[in-house]
C-alpha cells in the first residue's frame, strides 16, 4: 500500500540553524501539506501546497519558513534559523484531491537545542 | 478558532469492552468528517469517514455516528483491544482550508 515517508525520523540542531524536513509523498496525490505538533498539544495546519505554489498557510508559517517540490517527488519544510519553540513533530500529508482524507507520514521529531 | 471539539480528554476501558468517543461540531454546514487515530510517535492515522447523508457508517469493529440535528459525532469500537490504544481525532475537511483538528481523546485499554 503506497504511504508517505518522511526523512529523517529525528534531527537535532542547534538554535540558529537551517533545517531541512523531506517528505516523499504518495505518487499520484497532487495536495500536499505540513503540521506540526508540539509535545503534549494538538496537531497545527502550517502549510498547504498544490500545483506548485502555496495555497494556504497558517500565521505559524512565517518568514522563517520555505516550502518547496524541487522534483516530482519530494516536498520539502526549511525553518531558515531555528528557535527552541520550533522544536516539535512535523508531519506532512497528501492526498489525491482536496475533500478527501489526508495520509499522513510518521513525522520528523525536530529538537532545537 | 476551532470547529471541532471532543467531550472528553481521556478514556479508559477494559480489553474486550467497547469504547465510545464523541465530538461536536459547530458548523451545520460541515458535510464531511472524519476520525483519525495517532498512536504515540507516529502521525495521524485514517480510520473512518462519513458524510451528511448518512447517519452511520461501518467499518471493521469500528462504526461511526452522526446526530446533525445536535451535531455531534461518536466512534465506536468494538472489542477494544491494546493495540487501539492512542489518541483520536476527530476532524472536519472543510473544502479548499486547513483541517483542523481537536485535541483529541486519549483511549487507554486496560488487559
Amino acid at each position: 500500500e503506497p504511504e508517505v515517508t518522511q526523512t529523517p525520523s529525528h534531527q537535532v540542531t542547534q538554535m540558529g540553524q537551517e533545517v531541512i524536513l523531506r517528505c516523499v509523498p504518495i505518487s499520484n496525490h497532487l495536495y500536499f501539506y505540513w503540521y506540526r505538533q508540539i509535545l503534549g498539544q494538538k496537531v497545527e495546519f502550517l502549510v498547504s501546497f498544490y500545483n506548485n505554489e502555496i495555497s494556504e498557510k497558517s500565521e505559524i508559517f512565517d518568514d522563517q519558513f520555505s516550502v518547496e517540490r524541487p522534483d516530482g517527488s519530494n516536498f520539502t519544510l526549511k525553518i531558515r534559523s531555528t528557535k527552541l519553540e520550533d522544536s516539535a513533530m512535523y508531519f506532512c500529508a497528501s492526498n489525491p484531491d482536496s475533500y478527501n482524507e489526508q495520509f499522513f507520514g510518521p513525522g520528523t521529531r525536530l529538537t532545537v537545542l | 478558532g476551532e470547529s471541532v471539539g471532543l467531550h472528553l480528554p481521556t478514556l479508559s476501558v477494559q480489553e474486550g469492552d467497547n469504547s465510545i468517543i464523541n465530538c461536536a461540531y459547530s458548523n451545520s454546514a460541515s458535510d464531511y468528517f472524519i476520525w483519525y487515530k495517532q498512536e504515540s510517535g507516529k502521525g495521524p492515522q485514517f480510520i473512518i469517514d462519513i458524510r451528511s447523508n448518512m447517519d452511520k457508517r461501518q467499518g471493521q469493529r469500528v462504526t461511526v455516528l452522526l446526530n446533525k440535528t445536535v451535531k455531534h459525532l461518536s466512534l465506536q469500537i468494538a472489542a477494544t483491544q491494546p493495540g487501539d490504544s492512542a489518541v483520536y481525532f476527530c476532524a472536519e475537511p472543510p473544502r479548499n482550508t486547513p483541517l483542523v483538528f481537536g485535541k483529541g481523546t486519549r483511549l487507554s485499554v486496560i488487559a
